[in-house]
């Protein structure tokens, strides 16, 4: 079975400030990548994906994330964070053998001070 | 479009009631979700639908039946359910054939049960 960690819990960094989130799978097959966030009081939306290709890939909101096949890890970065960046992140993995199904990290809750 | 609605935002039932919630998309997608949230807990899969037949159930409790009557209609009924049960209940959606593809979820319904 598919699952996901994420390293931190809590973040709290100031603007300007740069962000990396941690996010580690188990799963030894092919599988497909993503971020979601939650900013408070609204839906998840995505942030970017991995599906193939090149490893380094850039989203929506200056982030992008790193997909490192031999750590098994998809880690997502900003150099530059902003208040409006305060929201809950979550990895998710989807693994091609478990047909549509998506797992999430446990999420990180960002809290950018201004 | 890229929106996924849902009906109502929020419901408040007795143990005793039957209640539904309900999910629209109008993407043309052929696959739906529905996923429960618990308060500071990632959304965890419940139902997965593809082309209006049920694929995937994570061992969910009877009180909860979903219903795909057509393939922009989604509904969740509730039947006795337990305080335990009260949540973030999620919609979401995507293509199948050719994949893969991200979800896109809608905001959600507030669930309380007293």
């Amino acid at each position: 079975a598919q699952s996901v960690s994420q390293h931190n819990h809590h973040v709290i960094l100031s603007e300007a400030a740069s962000l990396e989130l941690g996010c580690n799978y188990s799963y030894g097959g092919t599988v497909n990548l993503f971020w979601y966030v939650q900013y408070p009081g609204q839906h998840l939306q995505l942030l970017l994906k991995y599906f193939s290709g090149d490893p380094l890939v850039k989203g929506i909101k200056g982030f992008e994330a790193e997909f490192i096949k031999s750590k098994f890890s998809f880690n997502l970065r900003k150099p530059s964070v902003q208040w409006s960046d305060t929201a809950e992140y979550f990895c998710a993995v989807n693994a091609l053998a478990a047909g549509n199904k998506l797992t999430f990290g446990g999420g990180t809750r960002v809290l950018v001070k201004p | 479009d890229t929106e996924v609605t849902q009906t109502p935002k929020h419901l408040v039932m007795g143990m005793t009631n039957k209640k539904s919630l309900k999910c629209e998309q109008h993407m043309g997608h052929r696959a739906m979700y529905w996923y429960k949230q618990k308060a500071k807990k990632p959304p965890e899969l419940m139902f997965v639908y593809s082309y209006e037949k049920l694929s995937i159930n994570e061992s969910v409790p009877s009180r909860f039946s979903p219903e795909c009557p057509n393939s922009s209609l989604l509904n969740l009924h509730l039947h006795a359910l337990q305080p335990e049960d009260s949540a973030l209940y999620l919609c979401a959606s995507s293509q199948v054939n050719g994949g893969p593809y991200e979800q896109y979820f809608g905001p959600g319904t507030r669930l309380t049960v007293t």
